[in-house]
């Protein structure tokens, strides 16, 4: 079955520097990857997918992620982090052999002004 | 257009009650799936709906049941609750399952369960 790491519980920026929040993936066949992001007292919101193609791809809100399979990593990125950034971040992967789709245990931003 | 709506958004039940949740999906999204959040556990995987059918389980007790009814709404069954139950559960719609991997799932707010 599929599954998601996402190493870190807690990720500390300043405003204004890069940011990255890790995830790593496991599944059999090719990868649907996906990132999520939630704000306080609200359900997921969709940030970016990667299907196939270009291994670096472009989301919502400046955010971007790039797709490693040797490493079976997805991670998001961002140039410049921003205070509203500050939020809960979901990894998720489906496989295509239409098995749901997984989460990781979410990745906390604290983008500090 | 509406987006994902669940009801009800906070409910308070005791130990050993059944607990009955709402999920209206996006109009013209046919599939339905339920998490579970918790801050430990993150996001687990209830179950997926595709035209009335369950199409895949997660690893939950069978005091969790779920059902898709003709129009796409779904509901979710709590029975004998457990304090370990208390969570907040997000129903997420998709235009399709399974079909293409790349579906993306569209959330609604969830609905926080406290469990006494």
């Amino acid at each position: 079955a599929q599954s998601v790491a996402q190493p870190e519980d807690q990720v500390n920026v300043a405003e204004g520097n890069p940011l990255t929040v890790k995830c790593t993936y496991s599944v059999s066949g090719n990868p649907y990857l996906f990132w999520y992001v939630q704000y306080p007292n609200r359900g997921l919101q969709f940030l970016l997918k990667y299907i196939t193609g270009d291994n670096l791809v472009k989301g919502s809100y400046g955010f971007e992620a790039e797709f490693n399979k040797s490493q079976t990593s997805f991670h998001l990125k961002k140039p410049s982090a921003l205070v509203s950034d500050s939020a809960l971040y979901f990894c998720a992967v489906r496989d295509n052999n239409n098995n749901d789709m997984r989460f990781g245990a979410g990745t906390r931003l604290t983008v500090k002004p | 257009k509406a987006g994902v709506t669940q009801t009800p958004r906070y409910l308070i039940k005791t130990r050993g009650q059944q607990v009955t949740l709402s999920c209206s999906p996006i109009s013209g999204h046919r599939s339905v799936s339920w998490y579970q959040q918790t801050p430990g556990q993150g996001l687990q995987f209830l179950f997926e709906y595709f035209s009335e059918t369950q199409r895949n389980k997660g690893n939950f007790p069978g005091r969790f049941s779920g059902r898709q009814f003709s129009n796409s709404r779904s509901e979710m069954n709590v029975s004998t609750l457990e304090l370990g139950d208390s969570a907040l559960y997000l129903c997420a719609s998709s235009l399709l399952a399974g079909v293409s991997g790349a579906n993306v799932l569209t959330f609604g707010a969830g609905s926080r369960l406290t469990v006494l």
